[in-house]
C-alpha cells in the first residue's frame, strides 16, 4: 500500500458523459500527479498540482481539468467522454515540487466508456 | 518536450541470466531518471532513480547507469528470477513534469 488512494476503483459510463476522479495524496505529499495509461501502453504524464496550484501540464486534453483542493486532495475531470478515454488513471504523489523524490502511486481508476 | 524511447519493448531471458534495457532522452535539461517497475494489473513502483550527476548506481541485483553526453540511460538486472517478471518503465524529469517511455515486458523463464 502506498498510502496514496484513488476512488472509485472502476467507472463503467457513456459517451458524451463527465466523470470524477478523486485522490488523496500520501499523508505529508503536496505535489499530486495524474497519468493516463491506456490498454498496453505507457504511462501518459497530464498535469502536476503543487499546494494548490498548477505546476505543470502534459498531453491533457481540452475536455480534461483538474484541481487540488486546500486539504490537498484532486480531482481528475473528464466532460464529452469518447471511447478512447477508456483506460486505467493513476494518480501519484511526491514530498516535493521538483520531484526528485520518488511519486507513490495510487491504485489506479480503470475508467470504462461504452 | 521531453520525448523518451525505450527499447526493447519485449525481452525474454532464462532465469538466472541478466536482462538489459535502454532507454534515451531528447531533453538535456533532464536531470532526474526514475525506473518503475509494474506488475499485471497493479500499480507502477519505483526500483532505482538516478540524478544527473551521478554515473552509476547499483542495489542488489538492479543497475542504472547514464550517459548524459549521449542522452541514455539503462536498467540492468542480474541474476534474474521469475518474480523479476514484469514491465518495466522508464522516465526523465525535465521540470516539473515526468515523461515516460514505452515500457518493456520483461518474461524471466524458469
Amino acid at each position: 500500500d502506498s498510502g496514496v488512494t484513488q476512488t472509485p476503483k472502476h467507472l463503467i459510463t457513456a459517451t458524451g458523459q463527465r466523470v470524477t476522479l478523486r485522490c488523496s495524496p500520501r499523508s505529508g505529499d503536496l505535489s499530486v500527479y495524474w497519468y493516463q495509461q491506456s490498454l498496453d501502453q505507457g504511462l501518459q504524464f497530464l498535469i502536476q498540482y503543487y499546494n494548490g496550484e498548477e505546476r505543470a501540464k502534459g498531453n491533457i486534453l481540452e475536455r480534461f481539468s483538474a484541481q487540488q483542493f486546500p486539504d490537498l486532495h484532486s480531482e481528475l475531470n473528464l466532460s464529452s467522454l469518447e471511447l478512447g478515454d477508456s483506460a486505467l488513471y493513476f494518480c501519484a504523489s511526491s514530498v516535493d515540487l521538483a520531484g526528485y523524490n520518488e511519486q507513490f502511486f495510487g491504485p489506479g481508476t480503470r475508467l470504462t466508456v461504452l | 518536450g521531453e520525448n523518451v524511447e525505450q527499447h526493447p519493448s519485449t525481452l525474454s531471458v532464462q532465469e538466472g541470466d541478466s536482462a538489459v534495457i535502454k532507454c534515451t532522452y531528447s531533453d538535456s535539461a533532464s536531470n532526474y531518471f526514475p525506473w518503475y517497475k509494474q506488475e499485471l494489473g497493479k500499480r507502477p513502483q519505483l526500483i532505482i532513480d538516478i540524478r544527473s550527476n551521478v554515473g552509476e548506481k547499483k542495489d542488489q541485483r538492479i543497475a542504472v547507469t547514464l550517459n548524459k553526453t549521449a542522452k541514455h540511460f539503462s536498467l540492468h538486472i542480474t541474476e534474474t528470477q521469475p518474480e523479476d517478471s514484469a514491465v518495466y518503465f522508464c522516465a526523465a524529469r525535465p521540470g516539473h513534469d515526468m515523461r515516460f517511455g514505452a515500457g518493456t515486458r520483461l518474461t524471466v523463464k524458469p
